[in-house]
């Protein structure tokens, strides 16, 4: 069975602070997909990035960063001088390669402090 | 394009009344996604469509529950007899198709329904 844990349900830093959330995801598969999305205060669920299990390369863009662990099945997202429009509920996701259906974990709630 | 558009946004009924969800996909995305999501956990997958098939339904969703979505454009999502238990927010969401599956979503702002 597929599985992603979120275990931090809300960290608080101030601004401008480095923050790191984590992922950590359950599957038997050997090729799967791997998924951030945000949802502000507004509830839109906005797409941050996906990646395949084939690629272990970290990913940058601007101040969002991706590690992508298969060694300990972990996919880690850090925000580096965080802002206060940074302040979301952040859910990381897993799918099957080939598959249609996310399964999600249960979020982790980022309050930026200005 | 103005993305996925969800009506009504907000929808309270009293509990044993039926409801009725419309949403609007991008209209170059062939598929399209009902999930629920409650409060304080992520979105849990309803049903899925690739243009007016339906695919797949979520084992969880009880025979309450149908979705439909004629000519492969828009889709209702209807809740008959609802019940407090189904008081959530349900997402829609469409993508195109690609080979590997495992689409980028696009969200719209989701319904919300109280049931009393």
């Amino acid at each position: 069975a597929q599985k992603v844990t979120q275990a931090q349900t809300e960290i608080s830093v101030v601004e401008k602070e480095d923050v790191t959330l984590d992922c950590v995801y359950e599957t038997r598969d050997t090729t799967y997909y791997l998924f951030w999305y945000k949802q502000p205060p507004s509830g839109e669920l906005v797409f941050l990035i996906r990646r395949n299990s084939f690629d272990e390369q970290n990913e940058i863009s601007g101040r969002y960063s991706w590690n992508f662990q298969k060694s300990t099945s972990s996919f880690n997202f850090t925000i580096t001088a965080s802002q206060v429009v940074d302040s979301a509920v952040y859910f990381c996701a897993l799918s099957a390669w080939g598959g249609y259906q996310l399964i999600w974990g249960a979020g982790t709630k980022l309050i930026i402090k200005p | 394009d103005t993305g996925v558009s969800q009506d009504p946004r907000h929808k309270i009924t009293k509990r044993g009344q039926n409801v009725t969800f419309r949403c609007d996909p991008i209209s170059e995305h062939n598929r399209l996604y009902w999930y629920r999501q409650t409060l304080g956990q992520g979105p849990e997958f309803l049903t899925y469509f690739q243009n007016e098939a339906q695919l797949e339904k979520s084992r969880l969703l009880s025979d309450r529950f149908s979705a439909e979505r004629p000519k492969g454009s828009f889709s209702t999502l209807e809740i008959q007899r609802t019940e407090q238990g189904d008081s959530a927010m349900y997402l829609c969401a469409s993508s195109l198709a690609q080979d590997s599956g495992a689409n980028v979503l696009t969200f719209g702002a989701g319904s919300r329904l109280t049931v009393l």
